[in-house]
């Protein structure tokens, strides 16, 4: 499976945006890219995927680079709910069974 | 709406004794799967199901057994436990269902702690 290169943290103010970046240089043309979370004692959840496109959902938008080899998560105005660990991750477009979570982005937000 | 299920949510278990540890999906969910989370650690897979039938295996130890029942849950079978398997096992589940769409997305459980002593 292709890897993930996240910051290990990062720091926002709240109501400011926020960016997230992931870089996956080894990415195939058949690897989708997802983004969960995990807040503070719970389980991850989904946030957004895309595999070419740019794509906008209620929670953030996912701008993937125009040779995929990294893509941005922006949260458009952060609140202190969003303080969690952002793993980005690659799932071939073939393989629905299992994700290979990395090391995944700290993300505090400072009132 | 409804959520995965995890039961129990916390365990406390002996050296070499052993533990199961269940999951519930989501109602029409069709896929299970297995993750353990050490502490400070990311989530590791361990194994899913699809159609009660395994269909991939990660980093599961040969003395962990899983399975998926008729009615789609699943159990995690773990025996002679030891101190390192203490962690954080998260089930997720997924449709896969033909006719219905593919749904990308893996939703999570609250997990079952469970601590080795």
């Amino acid at each position: 499976d292709a890897k993930t290169t996240q910051p290990n943290s990062m720091e926002s103010n709240e109501e400011e945006p926020v960016h997230l970046p992931c870089n996956h240089s080894t990415i195939s043309g058949t690897d989708y890219i997802h983004w969960y979370r995990q807040l503070p004692s719970q389980g991850p959840e989904y946030v957004i995927h895309g595999l070419t496109s740019n794509v906008n959902n209620r929670m953030a938008s996912l701008a993937i680079a125009e040779d995929r080899k990294s893509s941005t998560l922006i949260l458009h105005r952060a609140t202190l709910r969003d303080a969690a660990v952002y793993y980005c991750i690659l799932r071939a477009i073939y393989n629905f069974n299992k994700f290979y979570f990395g090391s995944g982005t700290k993300l505090n937000v400072k009132p | 709406a409804a959520g995965v299920i995890q039961s129990p949510r916390h365990l406390i278990k002996e050296k070499r004794e052993t533990a199961t540890l269940k999951c519930y999906p989501i109602p029409r969910h069709d896929t299970v799967y297995w993750y353990q989370q050490g502490p400070g650690q990311d989530p590791q897979f361990l194994i899913s199901f699809y159609e009660k039938m395994q269909s991939d295996k990660g980093s599961i130890p040969d003395r962990f057994s899983a399975q998926q029942f008729s009615d789609y849950h699943s159990e995690l079978n773990m025996s002679s436990l030891e101190l390192g398997d203490s962690a954080l096992y998260f089930c997720a589940s997924s449709s896969l269902r033909a006719g219905e769409g593919i749904s990308y997305e893996q939703y999570f459980g609250p997990g079952t702690r469970l601590t080795v002593t």
